[in-house]
Order: structure tokens, then sequence, then C-alpha cells
């Protein structure tokens, strides 16, 4: 079944614990990003990548990181969470522009 | 910051009844425009991805239309179903690889 896996589904954490949530998928496709969603705002893109080793800041870069070092992965890092990054998260691959999201993380810091 | 809209910021509809909503965006640097429905505790899924001025797209009783011109698309759900009952985002792709999404539209059908 195609899909973008996304772990995990919730998460509680403190302030300036590093963590990292996988986002992985099995359609091949090229492009991947992160989003975040906080209560009346859209999603707001984080970081893109367009293939292995490209990436790029989106809107709300500030205290993420990723990085792709294989087409099917793409983790998002919180070197030092801190409560204004509590948030839902989504990941989403996409080939043709029709982005796939994946089932989204409840990220809460404490 | 790109800067899309969409509008109203909710709707409270009955069952049966005829519905649409508003997504602006920047008319300049056009590349495509999306319609995506985000149900409660699921994920975001693609309903129209549109592209060309005049574009008209269907998918059973919901239809979109395009005119970036004016920068502006309209979704329309016909006959309105308690299972249509959720957010509805669109998201502006300017030219390059960002996507800026809308705030959505909440629709609830009341049966």
């Amino acid at each position: 079944e195609a899909q973008v896996t996304q772990n995990p589904r919730y998460l509680i954490t403190v302030t300036g614990k590093k963590l990292t949530v996988t986002c992985s998928q099995n359609m091949n496709h090229e492009y991947m990003s992160w989003y975040r969603q906080d209560p009346g705002l859209g999603l707001r893109q984080i970081y893109y990548s367009m293939n292995v080793e490209v990436t790029d800041k989106g809107d709300v870069p500030e205290g993420y990181k990723v990085s792709r070092k294989e087409k099917r992965n793409f983790p998002l890092i919180l070197e030092s969470p801190s409560p204004n990054q509590t948030s839902l998260y989504f990941c989403a691959s996409s080939i043709d522009g029709k982005l796939f999201f994946g089932s989204g993380t409840q990220l809460s810091v404490l | 910051i790109l800067n899309v809209e969409q509008s109203p910021q909710s709707l409270h509809v009955q069952e049966g009844d005829s519905t649409n909503f508003t997504c602006s965006f920047p008319s300049s640097n056009f590349y495509a425009l999306h319609w995506y429905r985000w149900e409660t505790a699921k994920s975001p899924e693609a309903l129209f991805v549109m592209t060309l001025n005049g574009d008209e797209k269907k998918k059973g009783r919901i239809s979109a239309t395009l005119n970036t011109k004016e920068g502006y698309s309209y979704l329309y759900i016909k006959g309105s179903q308690p299972e249509d009952s959720a957010t509805y985002l669109c998201a502006f792709k300017p030219g390059g690889f960002k996507t800026i999404f809308g705030a959505g539209t909440r629709l609830f059908v009341k049966a």
C-alpha cells in the first residue's frame, strides 16, 4: 500500500531534550516536506527536499533541522525543543505536485 | 511572505444545501493551486490540482474553478451531506518548490 509513515503519533517532551520525528514514504517520490499546523493558521512549511541531499528552508525553519540521506526518509530534528514548538506536524511527499500526507505527530513541549 | 486567504472561516449548512468557498492567492508567479479535504483525526487528502486559468475540475458532488488572472479559486459542494463535514484547504504553489496553505474553511453539515 502506498503510504507516508510518520512516527510517533504523539510525543510529550521537555524543553531542551533533542528529539527526532521520522518520516518514510514507499512511493519513490523525489519531493518531501514538513509542515506544522497551529490553531487559526494554515499548514506552514518548515523544510522541503527536492531529492537526496537537497533540502531548503520553508517559511518557518527556525529551531528545526532535516536531512535527506535516502530517498524514502526525511526526518525532522528538534535539537533543543521549546514550548513554542508545541504543534501538530505533518510530513508529506509528492511526485507531481499533489501532496500525500503522513498521519501527523502531535508534539507537546513542556 | 505570500498570503493565501480562505473564506469563510467556517460554515454551517443543512443536509442538501449547496455551498461554496473562496481561496484568494497572489495573481503573479502562479504555478498551481491545490484543494485538500481534511477530516478530523485524519490527514489532508488531495481533491484537485489546478494549473491553467479557467480550469474546472469535478469529483462527484464537488467541483472547483480557477481564475489565475485575478487570483481566486472557488470550491463548490452540491447537495451537502453530513460526510462532507471537514476542513477544506487550498494550497498555492508559486514557481519553485514552496507550498503556501490557506487557513482553511471548516464545513459543518447538519443532518
